[in-house]
């Protein structure tokens, strides 16, 4: 099973700010990764997909990069609603399927 | 729009089943890869299994020995059974659809917290 690690754990930005959430898998998952967004008391909603494709709905200011074992999911300007948990999820090799332990990004 | 809703008891006693269903919207249960998912504060997200076609699954291995998931066309729904609880098995569970023919979580169910407790 591959095993993704984020850093930092957790993030502190002031809004309208840049937010820069890094995720290294264990072994290469070559552009198969997707990132997600969890608010208190709700289920996780899927942001990026393919590394770098946005979800339905999602806006632009949600970017994500990387291929092999190093990604990166930007928000450019960080708004109100951004504040919340974010997680990688590699699908290059499935089942099982594995998580991130998660970056908790905070108001700074 | 597809959305999908999980129902069950909130509170099970230990040695007992865990027994969850996912009611789904907007898609029929007979495509699609339908998963459960459960959430602790210790563990995080963890995938528990996958139903596709109604006959097929996957589990996780480390889960297997005590996991069923079973679909019902008829209502539209699958289910989730984990035998022998523990107060490990409190989580929040969640049912999610994979995306076509590709292994990230597109949909989710608002999420259902069970625990384990006599």
């Amino acid at each position: 099973e591959i095993v993704m690690t984020q850093s930092p754990a957790t993030l502190s930005v002031s809004p309208g700010e840049r937010a820069t959430l890094l995720c290294r898998a264990s072994q290469s998952v070559s552009s198969n990764l997707a990132w997600y967004q969890q608010k208190p008391g709700q289920a996780p909603r899927l942001l990026i997909y393919g590394a770098s494709t946005r979800a339905t709905g999602i806006p632009a200011r949600f970017s994500g990069s990387g291929s092999g074992t190093e990604f990166t999911l930007t928000i450019s300007s960080l708004q109100s609603e951004d504040f919340a948990v974010y997680y990688c999820q590699p699908y290059n090799n499935w089942p099982p399927f594995s998580f991130g332990q998660g970056t908790k990004l905070e108001m700074k | 729009q597809v959305q999908l809703q999980e129902s069950g008891p909130g509170l099970v006693k230990p040695s007992e089943t865990l027994s969850l269903t996912c009611t789904v919207s907007g898609a029929s249960i007979s495509t699609y890869l339908w998963s459960w998912i459960r959430q602790t504060p210790g563990k995080g997200l963890e995938w528990i299994g996958y139903i596709y076609t109604r006959e097929i699954t996957k589990y996780n291995p480390s889960l297997k020995s005590r996991v069923t998931i079973l679909a019902d066309t008829s209502k539209n729904h699958f289910s989730l059974k984990l035998s022998s609880v523990t107060a490990a098995d409190s989580a929040v569970y969640y049912c999610a659809r994979l995306g076509t023919l590709s292994g990230y979580f597109e949909y989710w169910g608002q999420g259902s917290l069970v625990t384990i407790s006599s």
